[in-house]
């Protein structure tokens, strides 16, 4: 039963465009939602954060944009850099318990110069 | 900076054998997690730690047992290990009240 869901495998997007990675979950429980980003051979590192309080949470190039009723959020990385090829991976938690996390299966993000 | 830091990076052991899998952090962070990663199913989590001596299981404990004897140190032990165990394990750690985990570098085990 995936809780989080990425169901893209991999986007291609050209560099200088947008990027745009799709998150859905199933559980209204959580209220706390990450994105991480892992290079090959590397553990993943955090990106960006979004409470459920909010909608929207911007971080330079990176948005985060969350749904509740759809259940949804999305990464939007402008402009995109061949340096942004990696793993993404959504996250959902209860920022009450403070540790547990769900992952999604990543979505592979390549970005052509 | 917070550092996680894994024992090995790569390590290839025999069907059968008992496998330890070392972690440690920087932070005094409380919180410790070890997952594994598989193509196409993304992180899943193995078992977690709030506390020392104190450990709880995820999503797969089937296999495995862990070991949390230093508030930096969590250990994670495949009692026999088996080819299906063949998988990139990540250890992360996290402190209230911020619900942000961070990871090691990984270990990539193969069992033959």
């Amino acid at each position: 039963d995936q809780q989080v869901k990425q169901n893209s495998p991999s986007l291609s997007v050209q560099e200088g465009r947008i990027s745009i990675l799709n998150c859905d979950y199933t559980n209204s429980m959580f209220d706390y939602f990450l994105w991480y980003k892992k290079y090959p051979a590397e553990g993943p590192t955090f990106l960006i954060s979004i409470s459920s309080i909010k909608d929207k949470n911007e971080d330079g190039r990176f948005t985060v944009f969350l749904n509740k009723s759809a259940k949804h959020l999305s990464l939007h990385i402008v402009p995109s850099q061949p340096g942004d090829s990696a793993v993404y991976f959504c996250a959902a938690g209860y920022m009450e318990y403070g540790n547990k996390l769900v992952f999604g299966a990543g979505t592979i993000l390549r970005v052509k110069s | 900076d917070v550092k996680v830091t894994q024992s090995s990076r790569y390590l290839v052991k025999r069907t059968g054998e008992k496998v330890f899998l070392e972690c440690v952090q920087d932070m005094d962070h409380e919180n410790m997690f070890w997952y594994r990663q598989d193509p196409g199913l993304g992180l899943r989590l193995i078992y977690f730690s709030y506390d020392v001596k104190m450990k709880e299981k995820g999503d797969i404990p089937e296999g495995y047992s862990v070991s949390r004897e230093k508030k930096e140190r969590f250990s994670l032990i495949l009692e026999s290990a088996s080819t299906n165990q063949t998988s990139m394990y990540l250890c992360a750690s996290s402190t209230w009240p911020k619900n942000i985990q961070y990871f090691g570098a990984g270990t990539r085990l193969s069992v033959l």
